[in-house]
């Protein structure tokens, strides 16, 4: 257990519709990082929020944002779904941000765009 | 950006064989990281290893930070070694940690 917690685990919505995929970080750590995982793209770096402060942005569509709150915890919302957007989405925790700084995954919510 | 390589792409091992895995990458980086991930999906931390050699059991890692390339090694592998393995890499001097990962190396493990 890597201690980053995220729910749900599964998610079955249709075209079109709005998700809100949620991410709880290691007690401690500041930094949470989103990525996608799709067959086509591979593992691809998002989003990254530090102390409740984007910090990162990668190839994060239009129709993705996100969000860290004061506890840390961190909502990934994708809105206007595609079949395209199907794909395994982690979030990851790291106690900072820079240099010499271990990340650590939550179990990934599985995404399924019908 | 810093481009992340692995080989090989796919292996098949009997169980008890040892293989090593290798990543390359194309620029200087902060942060290097191994990762296993299993049939269910997780991503399993293995070892961070921007540079040096570290073992923690069957598992050991080396990164030649100034050659550009890390070895993953397993020996006596196991069916539950079963699964892909990417190398991740962050870019050397950046002000985030965030990731670059190569395409893994899918390896299968036969009884």
């Amino acid at each position: 257990d890597s201690g980053v917690t995220q729910t749900p685990k599964h998610l079955i919505t249709a075209t079109g519709q709005r998700v809100t995929l949620r991410c709880s970080p290691r007690s401690g750590d500041l930094s949470v990082y989103w990525y996608q995982q799709s067959l086509d793209q591979g593992l691809q770096f998002l989003i990254q929020y530090y102390n409740g402060e984007e910090r990162a942005k990668g190839n994060i569509l239009e129709r993705f944002s996100a969000q860290q709150f004061p506890d840390l915890h961190s909502e990934l919302n994708l809105s206007s779904l595609e079949l395209g957007d199907s794909a395994l989405y982690f979030c990851a925790s790291s106690p900072k941000t820079g240099m010499n700084t271990e990340a650590f995954f939550g179990q990934g919510t599985r995404l399924t765009v019908v | 950006g810093i481009q992340v390589e692995q080989s090989p792409p796919d292996l098949i091992l009997q169980e008890g064989a040892n293989s090593t895995l290798r990543c390359n990458f194309s620029d200087s980086v902060n942060n290097l990281q191994w990762f296993h991930q299993n049939p269910w999906g997780q991503l399993i931390n293995l070892f961070y290893i921007p540079s040096g050699t570290k073992q923690n059991g069957r598992l050991s890692a080396t990164t030649v930070a100034t050659e550009r390339y890390s070895l993953l090694y397993i020996s006596s592998s196991q069916t539950t070694d079963s699964g892909v393995y990417f190398c991740a890499v962050a870019s050397y001097g950046g002000a985030t940690n965030k990731l670059i990962f190569g395409t893994g190396t899918l390896l299968a493990v036969q009884p």
